[in-house]
Parts: structure tokens; sequence; C-alpha cells
């Protein structure tokens, strides 16, 4: 079976300091992994995604994540937190399964900026 | 090209009632997948449709069912109502590609409350 573990419900950050997200995964098979954002009252917006052309994947809104092969790894990180970053953030796996896609989430990380 | 969209987006119900709950995925995307969010559970995974197809199922009873229709167009449907499935309830679509690395767009929800 594949999940994630996010590891810190809560970060708190500066504007204008670095976004470090974690999320480590455990997967049987090649992962494919998603970097998701939610703001109060929506649905999930996509940042980014591992599909195992390139380990650095860059997103939207200036984020980027690095996948870790060694330390089943898949942190997301901005260099300059922005008061429109406050939101929460989910990490989640999608296996190989032929043409069936089901994600299987993290329990996601609320992010807080501050002035 | 529009998003997906979910009607209604609030919705209460008492126990005991049953809910339908619709869907409509981007234009092109033959596949539609439901998830439900709560405090406690986070995202899980309902079920997923693809051409008309129950494709892939999550671990919920058996109340909870859906249905797609030739227009790609999804249902969702709880019968006998319990205060515990209060939630938020999303849909996502794919284009019902490759799977695993299709990227899923997800509607802003429907927010149930059952009282």
């Amino acid at each position: 079976a594949q999940s994630v573990t996010q590891l810190g419900s809560h970060v708190s950050v500066s504007e204008g300091a670095l976004v470090l997200l974690r999320c480590n995964y455990s997967s049987s098979v090649p992962p494919y992994l998603f970097w998701y954002v939610q703001y109060p009252n929506q649905g999930l917006q996509l940042l980014l995604k591992y599909t195992s052309a390139a380990t650095l994947v860059k997103g939207i809104n200036g984020f980027e994540a690095e996948f870790k092969k060694s330390e089943t790894s898949f942190h997301l990180t901005k260099p300059s937190a922005h008061m429109s970053d406050a939101a929460e953030y989910f990490c989640a796996v999608s296996g190989n399964t032929g043409t069936a896609s089901k994600l299987t989430f993290g329990t996601g990380t609320r992010l807080q900026v501050t002035l | 090209k529009a998003g997906v969209t979910q009607t209604p987006r609030y919705l209460i119900k008492t126990r005991g009632q049953q809910v339908t709950l619709s869907c409509s995925p981007i234009s092109g995307h033959r596949s539609v997948s439901w998830y439900q969010q709560t405090p406690g559970q986070g995202l899980q995974f309902l079920f997923e449709y693809f051409s008309e197809t129950q494709r892939n199922k999550g671990n919920f009873p058996g109340r909870f069912s859906g249905r797609q229709f030739s227009n790609s167009r999804s249902e969702m449907n709880v019968s006998t109502l319990e205060l515990g499935d209060s939630a938020l309830y999303l849909c996502a679509s794919r284009s019902g590609g490759s799977g695993a690395t299709d990227t899923q767009y997800f509607g802003p929800g429907t927010r149930l409350t059952v009282l």
C-alpha cells in the first residue's frame, strides 16, 4: 500500500522567509507524487507533480519540490514566503495502476505567514 | 476551459435522509473521482468513474454510491445519512489517459451538513 506522511500539521514563517513543507512517501512501486494547495472554502489546486521525468520539479507560484529516492522524500519549498501563500498544503501519491487513478493524501500542513 | 463544477455548494440534511451530489468535469475529461474531506479522517478516496464504469473504489460502506453519464457528468448518492457523513465532498476530473500520472483537477466541493 502507498502512503505519504507530512511532518508538521502547522508551520509558521515570516513573510520573505524560506518555506519548507515536508513529505515522506512509502511505496513498493515507483511513486508519482503531487503537491496540492487548498485555500479556505475552496477545492484543491495542483502546485506541482513528479512523474519521474526530473527529480527537481518546478510548480506554480514559485514553489518547487525535489524527489529524493534515498530519503523517500518530496519536500516542498519556496525561497520567499508571501502572505498569499497562507493555506493548507497536501502531499499525495498515485500508484502505477494502469489507467486507474487514486490519490492517497497526507494529513495536510497548514502554512501561516506572519508579517 | 471551464473548470470542474459541483452542485450544490452547500447542503443541509437530517439523519436518515438521502442526498445526491452532482459533478460536471472539465470538457473532454472522461474520468471523475470523488473524495470525502473531514477534519478527523482527512481526504479519503471514494470512487472513480471512467467512461460510465466504476474503475476504482475506496473503503466506504455501500450507502455511498455513484454513477457517470455518457456526457461524463457524475453523481454521487449517500443514503440513510449519518452525522459522520458531514464533510466536504470533492470531485476531481482528469483526461483519463495514463492513470497514475494524469493530473486530477478538483472542483470547489459540496459542503454537506447532517443534523
